[in-house]
């Protein structure tokens, strides 16, 4: 079957780094995204890779290696605004977005 | 910016009530999707659609239909709502062989059975 694979839940401290990893067993790769949900919110997209390497936009990174099945979410210089759950979701070879249950992220001062 | 809106928030039920729900996106996207979020679960796939009056079935579509009438909206129907199916509610839309068939998502509809 399809598996996504990530930690339910991560503490952070404002201004730190914190690592969010997935791992994914699917049927095909078309790529790998990252969406940002604050409670109550809808997902909104982060970040999408397709080839193995480190894609950086700001504060935020996404890393990708294919031959792992494995995908990490770096967030740098973390602020209070950045506490929400991340979702890591999978595009299948029907290009289908196959979807982890998503890891809530919780900023401390 | 692209706007998926969704005819309401909150939404409260009595078994075997008929239940629409509706979403509406003004960017012109081809693709519109339905999906449903539990807690501890990830987004699960209701039903697409690739065009108007065209659905597909997505991984849990049982006691759902859904109506695509027209391009820019997409309803979810529950023809006899149970208490199993509260939860929460997502429509997304995205391009036809757009850039990474990136989805955007509506508020969402948190929905109760009672």
């Amino acid at each position: 079957g399809q598996n996504i694979d990530q930690p339910t839940e991560m503490t952070a401290t404002e201004g730190a780094i914190v690592q969010i990893n997935c791992t994914y067993q699917t049927s095909g790769f078309n790529g790998l995204f990252w969406y940002q949900q604050h409670a109550g919110e809808a997902p909104t997209f982060l970040s999408y890779n397709v080839l193995d390497g480190l894609e950086e936009k700001g504060r935020f990174s996404s890393f990708l290696s294919r031959s792992k099945g494995y995908s990490y979410l770096l967030l740098k210089e973390l602020q209070m605004k950045d506490s929400a759950s991340y979702l890591c979701a999978v595009m299948d070879s029907n290009y289908q977005l196959i979807w982890g249950a998503g890891t809530k992220l919780i900023i401390k001062p | 910016d692209v706007k998926v809106t969704q005819s309401s928030r909150y939404l409260v039920k009595r078994t075997g009530e008929k239940v629409f729900l509706e979403c509406v996106q003004d960017m012109d996207h081809e693709n519109m999707f339905w999906y449903r979020q539990d807690p501890g679960l990830g987004l699960r796939l209701i039903y697409f659609s690739y065009d108007v009056k065209m659905k597909e079935k997505g991984d849990i579509p049982e006691g759902y239909s859904v109506s695509r009438e027209k391009k820019e909206r997409f309803s979810l129907i529950l023809e006899s709502a149970s208490t199993n199916q509260t939860s929460m509610y997502l429509c997304a839309s995205s391009l036809r062989g757009g850039r990474l068939n990136e989805q955007y998502f509506g508020p969402g509809t948190r929905l109760t059975v009672t």
